[in-house]
């Protein structure tokens, strides 16, 4: 595998259920994200994790868990969602000491 | 606050016509800045990026962009497109430590 993968492609829940999106980067960075892309929405930070440790958490919901066991992981547990939490999750990677990031091809989560 | 603001939601082109898509941005400092494309269901691609020196920047796919600090603007230009760069564009500023910024996107429609 190269680049930033993420599992599942596509994932369906009801908002009783507790599942978790997986991301992996293959690219020896230190800096992991997690983004949420809604319809006619910008793209929207929701976590950030430099060195394994989070950074930046953006006003996230409780329903939504990161957790980033070491630098080539990054996880997102997800619990009782809300219908309106059904977006494109998007994981991306990057140097801590440099902007550029790199993108996964995302999450399409839908909650019922 | 930072912000990036792309005028165009949708543009349409004839294949082989050239290609400009807007953005500006509003940030106090130099501005670190990006393009990025997506392709449907796919995640996001870097075209370029405008950290410092020559203000015409290449990229991959016979693009370019211009930084022009007096209209606080970073527009893609492309001299003919192709049917295949059909697809949502982003352009993004860097804001303090590795965080993005993303505009709310412009979608490319190419017509035959």
């Amino acid at each position: 595998e190269t680049g930033v993968t993420q599992t599942p492609r596509h994932l369906v829940m009801g908002m009783t259920n507790k599942k978790s999106l997986k991301c992996e980067q293959h690219l020896g960075h230190n800096a992991m994200y997690w983004y949420k892309q809604s319809a006619k929405k910008p793209l929207e930070l929701m976590f950030v994790y430099n060195f394994k440790e989070q950074t930046e958490n953006n006003s996230v919901p409780s329903r939504f868990s990161p957790e980033c066991p070491n630098s080539s992981h990054l996880f997102l547990h997800l619990h009782t969602l809300q219908p309106e939490d059904s977006a494109l999750y998007l994981c991306a990677s990057s140097l801590a000491s440099d902007n550029e990031q790199f993108f996964g091809p995302g999450t399409r989560l839908t909650v019922l | 606050a930072q912000s990036v603001t792309q005028p165009d939601i949708h543009i349409t082109v004839s294949e082989g016509a050239s290609l400009e898509l807007r953005c500006n941005y509003s940030y106090g400092a130099t501005p670190y800045l990006f393009w990025y494309v997506q392709s449907p269901g796919q995640g996001l691609q870097l075209l370029l990026k405008y950290f410092s020196g020559d203000t015409l920047v290449q990229g991959i796919k016979g693009f370019e962009a211009e930084f022009k600090r007096s209209q606080s603007s970073f527009n893609l230009r492309k001299p003919s497109v192709h049917w295949s760069d059909a697809a949502e564009y982003f352009c993004a500023v860097a804001i303090y430590g590795n965080k993005l910024v993303f505009g709310a996107g412009t979608i490319l429609r190419v017509k035959s």
